[in-house]
């Protein structure tokens, strides 16, 4: 079956843009998780969802990063105002339900902010 | 805050057997988790110890001492196809399983 994919693959924006990074996770999976990843260093976590609902955003960096989820599958992480520190590949993981330990990643969206 | 340490790199011989160790000292702890990460892919789950004691999968082997925040990830009979990095992860979080990785252990399997 399909895996999590993520669009787009590679995303180069300019300094104080706004971009948006799409995550569909796998069919039937209720929790989601974004995570962003710099060169050299493990996944960071940033926002899980359970269903429609941010359960726990505590990992979002400031304001400027926001994620929606509106109809429980597909979810998009948006970031305004860019800055170089977040160019990153940004990871997105789904799992079963709340319960389930194992996560399944996407390819991830590698963002490079100039 | 959390920290969790595992070496940078490693290097092994073909069919021969690697230890991979962590220790972690975090604020909670849902579990303790082994990922693998190729170059420029996505991690892909190894394993997962909730209980102190040895989980075995195939050549993957995986041991946790919650009284000691240590694991290890064992990997036997390595292949070429082995190289990778390898992410320790601690699960947090109330209800869920968001985790806290480490800064990877980068794996090379030499002839």
């Amino acid at each position: 079956g399909a895996g999590v994919s993520q669009t787009p693959s590679n995303k180069v924006t300019e300094k104080g843009k706004y971009v948006e990074l799409r995550c569909d996770p796998i069919s039937g999976h209720t929790a989601l998780y974004w995570y962003r990843q710099s060169l050299g260093q493990g996944p960071e976590f940033l926002i899980y969802f359970q269903g429609t609902g941010a359960a726990d955003d505590s990992g979002l960096p400031n304001d400027r990063f926001f994620a929606v989820r509106p109809e429980g599958s597909v979810s998009t992480l948006k970031i305004q105002r860019t800055e170089r520190g977040d160019s990153a590949v940004y990871l997105c993981a789904s799992s079963l339900d709340r319960g389930a330990y194992e996560q399944y990643f996407g390819p991830g969206t590698r963002l490079t902010v100039t | 805050g959390q920290n969790i340490d595992q070496p940078t790199e490693m290097t092994a011989t073909e069919g021969a057997i690697v230890q991979i160790n962590c220790t972690y000292q975090t604020s909670g702890f849902n579990g303790l988790f082994w990922y693998q990460q190729h170059a420029g892919e996505a991690p892909t789950f190894l394993s997962y110890n909730v209980l102190d004691g040895l989980e075995e999968k195939g050549r993957f082997s995986s041991f946790l001492s919650r009284s000691k925040g240590y694991s290890y990830l064992l990997l036997k009979e390595l292949q070429m196809k082995d190289s990778a990095s390898y992410l320790c992860a601690v699960g947090l979080g109330a209800g869920s399983y968001q985790l806290t990785f480490g800064k990877g252990t980068k794996l090379s399997v030499i002839p």
